[in-house]
């Protein structure tokens, strides 16, 4: 167990929905990230907050927003949800962010039918 | 644009012998590098990390090579088990990580 949380574990939604993920950081930890997998591809980098702050944007779509919140958990809004959406949504947690491993949760599979 | 890139997408060792998994990278500025491994329908879990200044980390049977004139990172296992057969994933950065796409490792007992 990494000490990362994140609901629900599976998402079953219709194309134009919108749905929100959410992660529970290590206790401790201060720095977020989330990271989108699709069919067995690599981890692509979404985005990083550190303490309530974005440090750092990837790729993420324009329809897609997250937010950490002053106890340090995090929301990922994926909006007008498409089939391509369909993926497994992996949150991380690091104590500082920088230079340090990140700790991963169990993911949430969202498929968009 | 990938900037931590694996090109092999599986192999396949013999239990007893060496596992080498490579990975290169494209950013410079990248000064930390870490190896995930990671089994189906679960989290990747960090193994091992080297930093910038290095060029070598050993912990137990993982080592982990980093060669930054070629940008270049491997992890090596010595000796591999089945229980080493997963997916493995290098991720490189500085203020934060990009992963690779993976490699699949089997190891045949």
């Amino acid at each position: 167990d990494s000490g990362v949380t994140q609901t629900p574990k599976h998402l079953i939604t219709a194309t134009g929905q919108r749905v929100t993920l959410r992660c529970s950081p290590r206790s401790g930890d201060l720095s977020v990230y989330w990271y989108q997998q699709s069919l067995d591809q690599g981890l692509q980098f979404l985005i990083q907050y550190y303490n309530g702050e974005e440090r750092a944007k990837g790729n993420i779509l324009e329809r897609f927003s997250a937010q950490q919140f002053p106890d340090l958990h995090s929301e990922l809004n994926l909006s007008s949800l498409e089939l391509g959406d369909s993926a497994l949504y992996f949150c991380a947690s690091s104590e500082t962010g920088v230079r340090t491993e990140a700790f991963f949760g169990q993911g949430t599979r969202l498929t968009v039918v | 644009d990938q900037q931590v890139k694996q090109n092999s997408p599986s192999l396949s060792v013999q239990e007893g012998r060496i596992s080498i998994l490579n990975c290169d990278y494209t950013n410079s500025m990248f000064d930390y590098f870490l190896w995930y491994k990671k089994y189906p329908a679960e989290g990747p879990t960090f193994l091992i990390s080297i930093s910038s200044i290095k060029d070598k980390n050993e912990d137990g049977r993982f080592t982990v090579f980093l060669n930054k004139s070629a940008k270049h990172l491997s992890l090596h296992i010595v000796p591999s088990q089945p229980g080493d057969s997963a997916v493995y994933f290098c991720a490189g950065g500085a203020n934060n990580l990009f992963f690779g796409t993976g490699t699949r490792l089997t190891v045949i007992p």
